[in-house]
């Protein structure tokens, strides 16, 4: 079947701090695969995407490169801030099908 | 606003009581989806629906019964409401190309069994 690995949280960093959020995938066939942020309170928002090898999504800043050969997607951000405190899902969807698998979601709390 | 928007956004209920939660969708996407999230944070599929037809039905309890009346709605009744459906439901809507666009979520309904 088809599964998403996210490292556990919550991770605590200061401002400006680099961010990385691993996630590996495991998928029976060629995923697409998604980033996706919840603010405290909200429903989940599309935070970027890769649908093919080696493609790169960004958004806000951050960033995630679609790895084939290491089946990972991990998301990146140079300088963080405070506003980014949220939960980040890794998320993959496989073929035709509707479904997207997510990960256990990721904490990130900043701090000043 | 076009948006996926669920009601109630809180709702506590007793044990063995019944409740609906409602989500409407304004995008005009074809496809609608209930997901549960627990206290952890994850983020489980319960059911999909294209076009008002039945199409991912995950290990649910049968209590939790979806209804489509239209494609803009998909509503979800619980009966016999247990202690363990304590979670927050979102309703979600994709359009054809989810690989490109992905979900629209909505602001989800934090149910509360006591």
């Amino acid at each position: 079947g088809n599964s998403v690995t996210q490292m556990e949280g919550p991770v605590t960093l200061s401002e400006e701090a680099f961010l990385t959020i691993n996630c590996t995938y495991t998928a029976t066939g060629y995923p697409s695969l998604f980033w996706y942020v919840q603010y405290p309170g909200e429903g989940l928002q599309l935070l970027l995407k890769a649908t093919k090898a080696d493609d790169k999504g960004s958004n806000k800043g951050f960033e995630a490169t679609y790895r084939k050969e290491t089946t990972s997607f991990h998301l990146e951000k140079g300088s963080v801030q405070v506003s980014d405190s949220a939960v980040y899902f890794c998320a993959i969807k496989v073929g035709g099908g509707n479904k997207l698998t997510f990960g256990t979601g990721t904490q990130l709390k900043v701090e000043l | 606003d076009t948006a996926v928007s669920q009601t109630p956004k809180y709702l506590v209920t007793q044990m063995g009581n019944d409740k609906s939660i409602k989500c409407e969708q304004n995008l005009g996407h074809d496809t609608m989806y209930w997901y549960k999230q627990d206290s952890k944070k994850f983020l489980k599929i319960m059911f999909s629906y294209n076009n008002k037809e039945l199409i991912i039905n995950e290990t649910v309890p049968n209590r939790f019964s979806p209804k489509s009346p239209d494609k803009a709605h998909l509503n979800l009744h619980i009966n016999s409401l247990e202690l363990g459906d304590s979670a927050v439901y979102f309703c979600a809507s994709s359009q054809g190309e989810e690989r490109i666009y992905g979900y629209t979520f909505g602001s989800g309904t934090r149910l509360t069994v006591v």
